[in-house]
C-alpha cells in the first residue's frame, strides 16, 4: 500500500519551454501533496504544498508563476515548470500525505535537465 | 520553528557491525517523527512513524526509538544493501503552517564487506 508514482522519470527540454510533471497516489486519496527539489548530495527542499481543490502554498523564494501547481483530484497533482532555464535542472520529488497519520509517501522522482 | 539535526553526517560500517544514527529535534508539539531511507537517484522510502516518547518500532535489521528530544535508528548486523541515506523528519503542531514536515540533512550510511 501507499504507492506514489511520478511521470516522467526523466525529461530533457530546451531552454524556454515548459515541462509538466505528474504525481499520482495509486492506492489512497491524498488531500495534500508536496513538491520538493533536491540538489546533488543535499537534503530535500520543500517547494510548495498542494491542497486538493485550492491554491498551492509556496515556500519563501519559490516563484509561483514559474512553478505552477495544480491539484485537481484526490489522487493527482501536477507541477509545471514554465519557461525552463538550465538553473531549473534538478531532481523533483513529490509526496502524498495520508490524512489519518500525516505520513508522507514519496514518488520515485523526476530528473529534469534543461539544455 | 521546528528543527531537526542528524548525526553523524556519514557513517562507514563493516558488515555485521551494529551502530546507531541520531536525530535530535525541537518541535512545538510533536505530531509525529518519521524515518525514511533514500537511495541515490530515488525518492525517499518510508520506514517508521513514532508518535510519543518511549515508543519503539522494528523492521528487519532496523529499530527506531523516540525520546522527548531525540530519536535513534539502530541498525543491527547491517548488510551492504542497507547502504543508503537515512532521513529523519518531524511534524509539529505549528510546523510553519499546514502539514509539512521538517527534514534533517540525513546520515549517509555505507556498509562494506
Amino acid at each position: 500500500g501507499a504507492v506514489v508514482s511520478q511521470h516522467p522519470s526523466r525529461v530533457i527540454c530546451k531552454s524556454g519551454t515548459s515541462v509538466k510533471i505528474e504525481c499520482r497516489s495509486l492506492d489512497f486519496q491524498a488531500t495534500t501533496m508536496f513538491w520538493y527539489r533536491q540538489f546533488p548530495k543535499q537534503s530535500l527542499m520543500l517547494m510548495a504544498t498542494s491542497n486538493e481543490g485550492s491554491k498551492a502554498t509556496y515556500e519563501q523564494g519559490v516563484e509561483k508563476d514559474k512553478f505552477l501547481i495544480n491539484h485537481a483530484s484526490l489522487t493527482l497533482s501536477t507541477l509545471t515548470v514554465t519557461s525552463a532555464h538550465p538553473e531549473d535542472s534538478s531532481f523533483y520529488i513529490c509526496s502524498a500525505q495520508t490524512t489519518a497519520t500525516y505520513e508522507q509517501y514519496f514518488g520515485p522522482g523526476t530528473r529534469l535537465t534543461v539544455t | 520553528e521546528d528543527q531537526v539535526t542528524q548525526s553523524p553526517e556519514a557513517l562507514r560500517l563493516q558488515e555485521g557491525e551494529s551502530s546507531s544514527l541520531n536525530c535530535s529535534y525541537t518541535v512545538s508539539g510533536l505530531r509525529g517523527l518519521f524515518w525514511y531511507r533514500q537511495d541515490p537517484g530515488k525518492g525517499p522510502e518510508f520506514l517508521f512513524t513514532l508518535y510519543s516518547a518511549g515508543e519503539e518500532k522494528e523492521k528487519e535489521r532496523l529499530k527506531a526509538t523516540l525520546t522527548k528530544k531525540e530519536s535513534f535508528l539502530h541498525i543491527t548486523a547491517p548488510k551492504p544493501e542497507d547502504s543508503a541515506t537515512y532521513l529523519c523528519a518531524v511534524h509539529g503542531v505549528r510546523g510553519g503552517g499546514g502539514n509539512k514536515l521538517t527534514f534533517g540533512t540525513g546520515t549517509q550510511l555505507k556498509v562494506e564487506l
